[in-house]
């Protein structure tokens, strides 16, 4: 159980477009996921954290409009990077928590976005 | 503020040999700790984690980690290594029960024959 899906699990596009990156909880309800970004070789940083039904809580530094998130539902939020540009070629992992009790973060497989 | 060191980058173990990774935290109150693993391309996997209670925590895969309060050091243990253990390993500390997870910069595992 407990397991966090991620789509695309890569995605090339041209710099100027929008990708959108999909994270799905499969088998629980997730009122928490979290978007974090992974340079190669670092570690990683948290971008925001993502509230059902309620606007992205985004880490300082991070632009929220060009990092859109979306937690539509308790199963899916979503990452839109906007007018993409090389700069933002990265790794792009997301993580659940099911309930506000709950303490273990499960963690998507990832996404890696290259922008030419 | 919190953070969390991991002093190694990289260990190179034989295969079968014991294996420790080192963890520093600073953190004001009592942590929750917890220690990942991650395969090249992939998401991280839990390895184990400690929130409170006996300080010697046993996880997946034969790992094991102890907590140790007057060193602020919770480090991964594994008395002998697989070729598959080769990956990344990541520690974090957490605040509130997981909510905006500190990680370390990760020790990159390396198993030779």
């Amino acid at each position: 159980g407990a397991v966090v899906s991620q789509h695309p699990s890569w995605v090339i596009c041209k710099s100027g477009t929008s990708v959108k990156i999909e994270c799905r909880s499969l088998d629980f309800q997730a009122t928490t996921m979290f978007w974090y970004r992974q340079f190669p070789k670092q570690s990683l940083m948290l971008m925001a954290t993502s509230n059902e039904g309620s606007k992205a809580t985004y880490e300082q530094g991070v632009e929220k409009d060009k990092f859109l998130i979306n937690h539509a539902s308790l199963t899916l939020s979503t990452l839109t990077v906007t007018s993409a540009h090389p700069e933002d070629s990265s790794f792009y992992i997301c993580s659940a928590m099911m309930g506000q009790a709950t303490d273990t973060q499960y963690f998507g497989p990832g996404t890696r976005l290259t922008v030419l | 503020a919190q953070s969390v060191t991991q002093p190694d980058i990289h260990i190179t173990v034989s295969e079968g040999a014991s294996l420790e990774l080192r963890c520093n935290y600073s953190y004001g109150a009592t942590p929750y700790l917890f220690w990942y693993v991650q395969s090249p391309g992939q998401g991280l996997q839990l390895l184990l984690k400690y929130f409170s209670g006996d300080t010697l925590v046993q996880g997946i895969k034969g790992f094991e980690a102890e907590f140790k309060r007057s060193q602020s050091s919770f480090n991964l243990r594994k008395p002998s290594v697989h070729w598959s253990d080769a990956a990344e390993y990541f520690c974090a500390v957490a605040h509130t029960g997981g909510f905006k997870t500190i990680f370390g910069a990760g020790t990159r595992l390396f198993v030779k024959a």
